[in-house]
Formats: C-alpha cells, structure tokens, sequence
C-alpha cells in the first residue's frame, strides 16, 4: 500500500529518553518528509529532505533531529528537548515536482509515559 | 509561507444527501491543491486533486472546485454514504517553498445512515 512503511507502530518512551521512529520507502522518491498530527490541528511539518545528506527544518522541528543517508531512508529521532512528543507521526515521500501526490506510510503513535 | 484554512471543522450528513468542505489559501502562486481522506487511525490518502488551470475535476462522487481569483478551492461529496466518514484535509503547495504541502486543519465528516 503505497510502499512506505513506518516502525514501529506503537511506542512507549520515558521522560527524558530519545527515541528514534523508522520510515522507509521503495518508491525511488526523492523527497521524505516527517509531519505530527495531533487532534483537531491536522499535519505539521517536522522536517523535510530533497535529496541524500541533505534535509530542511519544517515548522515544528524544535526538539527532533532527522537523517538522510539513503534515499530509501528517513530516520526521525525525537529527543528529551521536545516537551509534548506525545503524537501520530506520519512520514511521507514524493517524487520532487509540483503535481506529485506525497504517499503516506501508516504512521507510529508515541506515548510519553 | 501558505496559509491554508478549512471550514467547517466537523459536518454531520444524512446519508444520500451532498457534503462540501471549503479551504482558503493565502499565496496567490500556488498551483496544485490535493485532497486527502483519512479514516480512523488510518493514514491518509488522496482522494482527488487539481492542478491551477483547472476549473473544476469530478472523479464519480467526488468533485474538486477551484477559484483562483478568490483563492478558495471545495470538496464536493455527493450521494454520502456510511464509508464517506472520515477526516478529510485539503492541501495547497507552492514551487517557490519547496513544493512542501500546506495542510488545512481537517474536517470530520460523519454520514448518518
């Protein structure tokens, strides 16, 4: 179903502990992007990535960090500094153009407990 | 950057009857305005979209409408029925930013039987 896929589904993180939320993609896209969705806010944009070693700040990346070293590949860390992780998050690729429809893999929910 | 606004923010139909969802935009160089549906944690996925020098697209039920003058584009749902329940968000997204998608804040559709 679209070939992105997120791991792990649920995750449970202590305060204070980062945790790191997989995302992979076989779609050949170049563009990834991470976006937390809470209720009733829609999707926020974390971070963004056009091309390998190379990603942009969206307008919420305060207390998470992200990679690129593959194409196929977009690692989101959520660190100890994001005071409210508790969210869906969604990653998603698209081929880079304007008219391209961005595919959505089936996201990870993370707990703060 | 793209500001996208979506009204209204929850719509309760009969089923059989017509359901539309409006969204603003704010950068008159937005070009491709995409439709995405997302069931119960599900992830969301296109439905329908239209590209800038497009009036109007109907795709069976479903129909997009675009005004560029006023910067505003519509969902149009006819004949509801109970699998149009969803949360549906509307998206603009602008060459000059990236091609990043502006997201709407969503709307939670439910169809009465």
């Amino acid at each position: 179903d679209g070939g992105i896929t997120q791991s792990p589904k649920y995750l449970f993180r202590k305060e204070g502990q980062n945790v790191t939320l997989s995302c992979e993609q076989n779609l050949n896209h170049d563009a990834m992007y991470w976006y937390r969705q809470d209720p009733g806010q829609g999707l926020r944009l974390i971070y963004y990535s056009q091309i390998v070693n190379d990603f942009q700040k969206g307008d919420i990346a305060e207390g998470y960090s992200v990679s690129r070293e593959k194409k196929e590949s977009f690692p989101l860390t959520v660190t100890s500094a994001q005071k409210n992780p508790t969210a869906f998050y969604l990653c998603a690729s698209s081929a880079l153009s304007s008219y391209n429809e961005q595919f959505f893999g089936p996201g990870t929910r993370l707990t703060v407990l | 950057g793209e500001n996208v606004e979506q009204h209204p923010s929850t719509l309760s139909v009969q089923e059989g009857d017509s359901a539309v969802i409006k969204c603003t935009y704010s950068d008159s160089a937005s070009n491709y305005f995409p439709w995405y549906k997302q069931e119960l944690g599900k992830r969301p996925q296109l439905i329908i979209d239209i590209r800038s020098n497009v009036g109007e697209k109907k795709d069976q039920r479903i129909a997009v409408t675009l005004n560029k003058t006023a910067k505003h584009f519509s969902l149009h749902i006819t004949e509801t029925q109970p699998e149009d329940s969803a949360v549906y968000f509307c998206a603009a997204t602008t060459p000059s930013n990236d091609y990043k998608l502006s997201f709407g804040a969503g709307t939670t559709v439910t169809v009465r039987a």
